[in-house]
C-alpha cells in the first residue's frame, strides 16, 4: 500500500470548515483513499473513502486531486466533538483482508 | 446489534502470565484484525484474518497468537506477557473489501504488564 503524509497537527475554529490534507504521491491506480478518526481513547471510526471522484456523506466530504496524488478531507462545520486524530490511509481494494495500516495521522483541535 | 465487543476492558498482568483478549462481532463480517496502540503513537497491526480458519501476521506479531475457528470470534493470546506488551488493544472487523464498507472497531482493552 502507498505511503501517506499528513501534517501532525491542525487547529480549526468551531463552526468553520476543517480541511485536512493528505499526500499520497505513490498511489497506484487500484488504491483507494480512506479516512478514519480516533477520538481520545476510543476505537477509530470510519469516515469516508474514495477512488478518484469526490465523495460526500453525512460526516464529511473527500476531495481527490485529478492526478490522485493528494486528497483533502473536509468537515464543513467543525464542532468541539470533531477534535480527534484523523488518519488518511491508502490501500488496495481486493484481497487485502484486515491489513489496514495506519500512519501517524493529524491531530485536529477544534477551538471555541 | 452490539457491533464489535472486546473483553475485558482493563487488565493487569504479571510478567510471564498468559491471557486471552476476546473479540466478538455480530455483523457476519469476514475480516477481523487486532491492533495495538502505544502512548503517542498510531495503531500497529498485530494479526488479521480474512475468514474462519485463515490468519496472517501484521506488523508486530511477535509474542501474540491468534486463531479464527468461527466467523464471530477472533481471540488474541499472550503466551508469556512482557512489560513491552503494555498497550491498548483494538479489535476491528469488516465485510469483504468488494463490499467496500469501513472497518468497525471495538472500544479497546487496556493492558498493563508489571
Amino acid at each position: 500500500d502507498a505511503k501517506t503524509t499528513q501534517p501532525p497537527s491542525m487547529d480549526c475554529a468551531e463552526g468553520r470548515a476543517a480541511n485536512l490534507p493528505c499526500n499520497h504521491s505513490t498511489i497506484s491506480g487500484n488504491e483507494y483513499v480512506y479516512w478514519y478518526r480516533q477520538i481520545h481513547s476510543q476505537g477509530p471510526q470510519y469516515i469516508i473513502h474514495g477512488l478518484k471522484n469526490n465523495e460526500t456523506n453525512e460526516m464529511a466530504s473527500l476531495i481527490i486531486t485529478e492526478d490522485r496524488k493528494s486528497s483533502t478531507l473536509i468537515l464543513p462545520h467543525a464542532t468541539l466533538r470533531d477534535t480527534a486524530v484523523y488518519y488518511c490511509i491508502v490501500r488496495v481494494r481486493g484481497n487485502q483482508g484486515g491489513k489496514l495500516i495506519f500512519g501517524q495521522g493529524t491531530e485536529l483541535s477544534v477551538k471555541p | 446489534n452490539a457491533g464489535v465487543t472486546q473483553t475485558p476492558k482493563f487488565q493487569v498482568l504479571k510478567t510471564g502470565q498468559s491471557m486471552t483478549l476476546q473479540c466478538a462481532q455480530d455483523m457476519n463480517h469476514e475480516y477481523m484484525s487486532w491492533y495495538r496502540q502505544d502512548p503517542g503513537m498510531g495503531l500497529r497491526l498485530i494479526h488479521y484474518s480474512v475468514g474462519a480458519g485463515i490468519t496472517d501476521q501484521g506488523e508486530v506479531p511477535n509474542g501474540y497468537n491468534v486463531s479464527r475457528s468461527t466467523t464471530e470470534d477472533f481471540p488474541l493470546r499472550l503466551l508469556s506477557a512482557a512489560p513491552s506488551q503494555t498497550s491498548v488493544y483494538f479489535c476491528a472487523s469488516s465485510y469483504q473489501s468488494t463490499g467496500h464498507y469501513g472497518y468497525t472497531f471495538g472500544s479497546g482493552t487496556r493492558l498493563t504488564v508489571v
